[in-house]
């Protein structure tokens, strides 16, 4: 059964600071991976999506790695700033069943102005 | 170009009614899925359609259904409504399936069960 696991459950930096969230899975095989973003009480904001084949994918301050064989994902955010803050979501596909996401509990991000 | 729109936004239920939550999906997209959060949790995942037939479900209990329409909007009923059935509800919508095209979620529909 696929487990995801976040690390840290929560975060607080000053603004400017490069960071980085960790995203861990337990059965590496996966069709793809998504960081997502919610604000509290809305909806997901999708930020990166990386297939089982890619290592890496890039938008603007953030970066997200994947590497399958070990299990793990991480969101680089760079020069962080006060509106970065937000919950940040890991979610990958599993190759058996149903194409459904199972969810990370997610890192509650405060970046300080 | 709209993206996935959910109604209502908000809805207070007493415990023992019915609710119906519905979905439109981004125009184009053939996949709907339904997914319940709760507050301080991951979402969990409820139902999938594609092309109008049921594609996976999750483990929650048979008073939890679900339809797609023809045109690929989707409706989420649930009966006899639980306390701990409070939760966001969301919907997400992909071209076809989640492999190659991710999903895209809606703002979702906040459900208070007293």
């Amino acid at each position: 059964k696929q487990e995801v696991t976040q690390i840290p459950a929560a975060l607080s930096v000053p603004e400017g600071e490069n960071l980085v969230l960790n995203c861990s899975f337990t059965d590496s095989a996966i069709y793809n991976l998504q960081w997502f973003r919610q604000d509290p009480g809305k909806g997901l904001t999708s930020l990166l999506l990386i297939q089982s084949s890619q290592r890496e994918q890039t938008s603007g301050r953030l970066n997200a790695s994947l590497d399958k064989s070990s299990g793990r994902s991480t969101l680089y955010i760079a020069a962080s700033q006060p509106g970065d803050s937000a919950t940040y979501l890991c979610a990958v596909v599993g190759t058996s069943g149903t194409y459904k996401y199972i969810f990370g509990t997610g890192t509650r991000l405060k970046v300080l102005a | 170009d709209a993206g996935v729109t959910q109604s209502p936004t908000h809805l207070i239920k007493t415990r023992g009614q019915h609710v119906t939550l519905r979905c439109s999906p981004i125009s184009g997209h053939k996949s709907v899925s339904w997914y319940q959060q709760v507050l301080g949790q991951g979402p969990q995942f409820i139902f999938q359609y594609y092309e109008k037939e049921e594609r996976g479900r999750g483990n929650f209990p048979d008073r939890f259904s679900a339809r797609q329409f023809p045109n690929y909007s989707s409706e989420l009923n649930v009966n006899a409504l639980l306390l701990g059935d409070s939760a966001l509800y969301l919907c997400a919508s992909s071209l076809m399936d989640a492999a190659n095209y991710g999903y895209t979620f809606g703002s979702g529909t906040r459900l208070t069960v007293v």
